[in-house]
């Protein structure tokens, strides 16, 4: 079975420009999360969807950023206008969702996009 | 509020040996999972191993195992006999019981660098 895709892979863009990441999850799983990791605050969850609705985006750093899940397989974040602060690896994930009350559920990562706003 | 420390920024190992990455954390959940990442230099995200609060063993997946002492609050990942793969960024996570109105969100650590010497 195929894992977290994202694209791109490595974005370089200008300040001020507008930036979309994408991601498919793995199929079958309820929950998709979006990180970001940077050096100086390691990894950071931004935004988290469960059947394909918003749960908690309280990581959202400003209304620059927002972030979509029309369907059980495709998500975006898209960051306008992007600022050099934005800089950083930004991760999806997903998982299937508790099981039976157990918290045992594992969050499967993708690649990753690495963003560069000059 | 769920707190992940790993103390150890750096590591070093000699190749077939055993070494230890500390993790140690903060919560008030009684039931809660701690998860072990490993980021190598390309960047992905790969699960390892997880441990549940309840769990009465400590988890072992092939040569990685987890020393957990509840009452110490620490989930140590053990990697015996290392390879020269397993050169790369090791990250302990925690998530808490969700409660109403909770987040499924993992909390990492800043995460240790581990290298292994041939």
């Amino acid at each position: 079975d195929a894992g977290v895709i994202q694209s791109p892979r490595h974005e370089v863009t200008e300040m001020g420009q507008e930036v979309t990441l994408r991601c498919k999850p793995i199929s079958g799983h309820d929950y998709l999360f979006w990180y970001r990791q940077t050096m100086m605050r390691g990894l950071e969850l931004l935004i988290y969807f469960n059947n394909n609705v918003p749960i908690d985006d309280s990581g959202m750093p400003e209304d620059r950023f927002s972030a979509k899940m029309p369907n059980a397989s495709f998500s975006t974040l898209k960051i306008q206008p992007s600022e050099p602060r934005d800089s950083a690896v930004y991760f999806c994930a997903s998982s299937t969702g508790r099981v039976g009350g157990s918290i045992r559920d594992t969050q499967y990562f993708g690649p990753g996009t690495r963003l560069t706003v000059l | 509020a769920q707190k992940i420390t790993q103390t150890q920024p750096g590591m070093f190992v000699q190749e077939k040996e055993a070494v230890t990455l500390d993790c140690t954390y903060d919560t008030s959940d009684q039931s809660y999972g701690l998860f072990w990442y490993k980021q190598p230099s390309s960047g992905e995200m790969i699960f390892l191993i997880y441990q549940g609060s309840y769990d009465e063993q400590n988890a072992t997946e092939g040569r990685y195992s987890l020393n957990f002492q509840k009452a110490r609050k620490s989930a140590n990942l053990v990697i015996s006999a290392s390879q020269l793969g397993d050169s790369a960024m090791y990250f302990c996570a925690m998530r808490g019981v969700l409660l109403q109105g909770g987040s499924e969100k993992l909390v990492f650590g800043k995460g240790t660098k581990l290298t292994v010497n041939p």
